[in-house]
């Protein structure tokens, strides 16, 4: 079974500039999450959606991110601009449902440097 | 707000030793899932072991083992015969309904 699919891997821009992230679920999995997780600290939830409705975005600063799962399947996520504070590395996990007990896959992440 | 605290910012294991890792957490609710996750170096993060709250006994998994303590509010991690492969970072994150919350980690070395 393909697991969750990221790109890029690694990106490094300058402040103020724009990065999209994209990525591919597990087939069939209908939740899918955004995470940001800075140098030493835990993953914290960006965006969570369920098909392609937005379950929660209370984290996400929807100045400079923004989200959008069209079809229900890949999802893109932009920081436009961006700020040195948002060099992180980016996880998107699909699961099979809403609250499935916790039983994320993440993918191995996309690696955000700011300049 | 519910809140995951991991109190060991690094730990080291001798291998085929056996090493805990602590989590404690903070909510008003009863009913609520616990996990730890394992963050290889960039590699990705994958389920280790679940808890459900209302069940009292300890969830094992081969070597991984946790000790539940709800009236404490602990969560932690025991693995036994540690192997090379162990080293990572661990996570230790909270369920409920639709929030997964985690705490800051913990890296576990894994000597040889």
């Amino acid at each position: 079974e393909a697991g969750v699919a990221q790109s890029p891997r690694y990106k490094i821009i300058e402040k103020r500039q724009s990065v999209a992230f994209w990525c591919n679920p597990i087939s069939g999995h209908a939740t899918l999450y955004w995470y940001q997780q800075i140098l030493g600290q835990g993953p914290k939830l960006l965006i969570q959606f369920q098909n392609n409705g937005v379950v929660d975005d209370s984290q996400l600063p929807k100045d400079r991110f923004s989200a959008e799962r069209l079809k229900g399947v890949d999802s893109t996520l932009k920081i436009q601009p961006a700020k040195l504070e948002d060099s992180a590395v980016y996880l998107c996990a699909s699961s099979l449902g809403t609250g499935s007990a916790g039983e994320l896959f993440f993918g191995e992440g996309s690696r955000l440097t700011v300049l | 707000a519910q809140t995951v605290t991991q109190s060991q910012p690094e730990m080291s294991v001798q291998e085929a030793e056996t090493v805990t890792l602590s989590c404690t957490y903070d909510t008003s609710e009863s009913d609520y899932y616990l996990f730890w996750y394992k963050q290889p170096p960039s590699r990705q993060m994958i389920l280790v072991i679940r808890q459900e709250a209302y069940k009292q006994q300890n969830a094992t998994e081969n070597r991984f083992s946790v000790n539940f303590q709800k009236a404490a509010k602990s969560f932690s991690l025991k693995i036994s015969d540690s192997q090379l492969g162990d080293a990572a970072m661990y996570f230790c994150a909270y369920l409920r309904g639709n929030k997964l919350v985690f705490g800051a980690g913990t890296i576990l070395r894994v000597k040889s």
